[in-house]
């Protein structure tokens, strides 16, 4: 069974600090993605990462992939409050079907 | 281009009813998957169409099914309701490749 881990998760930050999301995976994977979700919202895709040594950068939000340690890594650079949301990364599985992290809760903070 | 819809966007059914839920994916994409989220296991996944054929299957019991018409229009039934299946239900397209799949806003299903 594909397990995937995420830490920390729940993360309080100050406006301005540097932050980095961890996503473990149990089982060997193509596939893997970063979403954001605001409460109440649905899921906005953020990144796919398709490759050993990908990485993708958008804004403030830098995500990068090894296959090899079966581990992603969210990098949040210098916070702002808009980037107070629940992160998700998720492995996929066969076809679409996508196995999600517990995400991380994370608030920026003044 | 217009997104994923879903309907309804609220639900409110009892115990041992049963509900169907839709989603219309964006045009040309021929994937769709569906996922549960709750406060207590997060985000689920239940089966994915591709084509009118369910191509995965979460680990759910047989009471949650799909299916996916011609025009790649899906529907999920869950039938004899229970209270833990209040929830987010999510559906998500996809196009070909390895293109993300974007999600519909969700149908929030609670039983009473």
């Amino acid at each position: 069974e594909l397990k995937v881990e995420q830490n920390p998760l729940f993360l309080s930050m100050q406006e301005g600090k540097n932050y980095t999301i961890y996503c473990n995976y149990s089982t060997t994977s193509d596939r893997l993605y970063w979403y954001r979700q605001d409460p109440g919202k649905s899921l906005e895709s953020l990144f796919v990462l398709l490759s050993n040594g990908a990485v993708k950068q958008e804004g403030r939000l830098m995500a990068s992939l090894d296959t090899k340690a079966r581990l992603s890594t969210l990098h949040i650079t210098a916070a702002v409050h808009d980037l107070s949301a629940t992160y998700f990364c998720a492995v996929g599985l066969s076809g679409y079907a996508l196995n999600f992290g517990k995400g991380t809760s994370l608030l920026v903070t003044p | 281009k217009a997104g994923v819809t879903q309907t309804p966007r609220y639900l409110i059914k009892t115990r041992g009813q049963q509900v169907t839920l839709s989603c219309s994916p964006i045009s040309g994409h021929r994937s769709v998957s569906w996922y549960q989220q709750t406060p207590g296991q997060g985000l689920q996944f239940l089966f994915e169409y591709f084509s009118e054929t369910q191509r995965n299957k979460g680990n759910f019991p047989g009471r949650f099914s799909g299916r996916q018409f011609s025009n790649s229009r899906s529907e999920m039934n869950v039938s004899t309701l229970e209270l833990g299946d209040s929830a987010l239900y999510l559906c998500a397209s996809s196009g070909s490749g390895a293109d993300t799949q974007y999600f519909g806003p969700g149908t929030r299903l609670t039983v009473l």
